[in-house]
């Protein structure tokens, strides 16, 4: 069965210091991986996600991440946080099909002025 | 203006009472998904459907129902069977069958139970 664990349910990093939010999984085949966000009251907003390729995965808002498959895991990382950046991430998996993606139980990050 | 929209926003629920909760897209997806938000337990999935007409139970199924008579609407109805109904309640769409496909999630309806 796929699962994702984030180890730290909290961050906190101080505006302008480089960011980063754990994420590991465990798939039986190719892991098809996502970041997602969500503010308080909110839906999830999709960040970005690796699908096969480069290692290192661009997306929204200026957040990257980078796969890693000795280490099966997805870290999410940004150069310089903004105070805006404050939010709950949720890191998810999925193996095969158009299955369910699996989520992790999501860290909640703070960045602090 | 496409998208999911989920309602009502805030739902209050006497206890005994069944409530549905409404889940609509207008972006032509294929499946659709309901997922349960509880602090700190992330996301779980309580049913899911990859066609019109069919759906199955995900992981905390219990206590709530389905249908999906039509390819945009996907209600979920929280019966009085439910022992722990308060919570927030997101509803997804992907489209097709390939697996890269992320997941759109609408705005959520907070529901709680008095």
């Amino acid at each position: 069965a796929q699962s994702v664990a984030q180890p730290e349910d909290q961050v906190n990093v101080a505006e302008g210091n480089p960011l980063t939010v754990k994420c590991t999984y465990s798939v039986s085949g190719n892991p098809y991986l996502f970041w997602y966000v969500q503010y308080p009251n909110r839906g999830l907003q999709f960040l970005l996600k690796y699908i096969t390729g480069d290692n290192l995965v661009k997306g929204s808002y200026g957040f990257e991440a980078e796969f890693n498959k000795s280490q099966t895991s997805f870290h999410l990382k940004k150069p310089s946080a903004l105070v805006s950046d404050s939010a709950l991430y949720f890191c998810a998996v999925r193996d095969w099909g158009n299955t369910p993606l699996v989520f992790g139980k999501g860290t909640r990050l703070s960045v602090i002025a | 203006d496409g998208g999911i929209t989920q309602s009502p926003k805030y739902l209050f629920r006497k206890e005994g009472q069944n409530v549905t909760l409404s889940c609509e897209q207008n972006l032509n997806h294929d499946a659709m998904y309901w997922y349960r938000q509880d602090p700190g337990q992330g996301l779980r999935l309580i049913y899911y459907s990859q066609i019109v007409n069919d759906f199955q139970k995900g992981d905390i199924a219990e206590g709530y129902s389905v249908s999906r008579e039509k390819k945009e609407s996907f209600p979920l109805t929280v019966t009085s069977a439910q022992k722990n109904p308060t919570a927030f309640y997101l509803c997804a769409s992907s489209p097709g069958q390939e697996n890269h496909n992320e997941q759109f999630f609408g705005p959520g309806t907070r529901l709680t139970v008095l």
